[in-house]
């Protein structure tokens, strides 16, 4: 079955410092890839995707993932987080194969000023 | 533009009792999906609709079942409520499926249901 696995469940950072959210997926087939944000009291948004091409995606607010195909991979990146991008982050693949919007268990990332 | 609009807000049930929710997608978007985000467990897919028509559903039991209606509304209804389905349950909605395959979620804030 299809799945998606975010490894890291709470993540704790310090401000400027570097971040790498995990995001492995379990499907061979053709897949297009989300990374959606919750800051606290808001509805989920759409941080970035990829669909097809460069596999090095921007997203908003200094966001960027790369996909790996060989790894399964869409990992989530930003060079130098800041207070603001405290929020719970998801990973989600979907393909045409099954039709179904598959969402990692999320990531709290937790940034102290 | 109006966002996804969902309710009630919260809904409190029993065991036994009949919950529906109600989702309106954004103006233009004709697929909607249902989401259950119980404590720990990230977004279960539910359901899928997609011009009127059911085109997807998650493991869940039949007891979950739902309906997108012509201007693309949508409820979810779960029977015979068990201690377990609380949780929030989450719609999102997007460009159709016939447009150009799965395309990005906009969510609404969700319906906080509660068993007692």
């Amino acid at each position: 079955a299809q799945s998606v696995s975010q490894h890291n469940h709470h993540v704790i950072l310090s401000e400027a410092a570097s971040l790498e959210l995990g995001c492995n997926y379990s499907y061979g087939g053709t897949v297009n890839l989300f990374w959606y944000v919750q800051y606290p009291g808001q509805h989920l948004q759409l941080l970035l995707k990829y669909f097809s091409g460069d596999p090095l995606v921007k997203g908003i607010k200094g966001f960027e993932a790369e996909f790996i195909k060989s790894k399964f991979s869409f990992n989530l990146r930003k060079p130098s987080v800041q207070w603001s991008d405290t929020a719970e982050y998801f990973c989600a693949v979907t393909s045409s194969g099954t039709y179904k919007y598959i969402f990692g268990t999320g990531t709290r990332l937790k940034v102290l000023a | 533009e109006a966002g996804v609009t969902q309710s009630p807000t919260h809904l409190i049930k029993t065991r036994g009792q009949q919950a529906t929710l109600r989702c309106s997608p954004i103006s233009g978007h004709t697929s909607v999906y249902w989401y259950q985000q119980a404590l720990g467990l990230g977004l279960q897919f539910l359901l899928w609709y997609d011009e009127g028509e059911e085109r997807n559903r998650g493991n869940f039991p039949p007891r979950f079942s739902g309906r997108q209606f012509p201007n693309y509304s949508s409820e979810l209804n779960v029977n015979a409520l068990e201690l377990e389905d609380s949780a929030l349950y989450l719609c999102a909605s997007s460009l159709g499926w016939g447009q150009s395959g799965f395309q990005p979620q906009h969510f609404g804030d969700g319906t906080r249901l509660s068993i007692l």
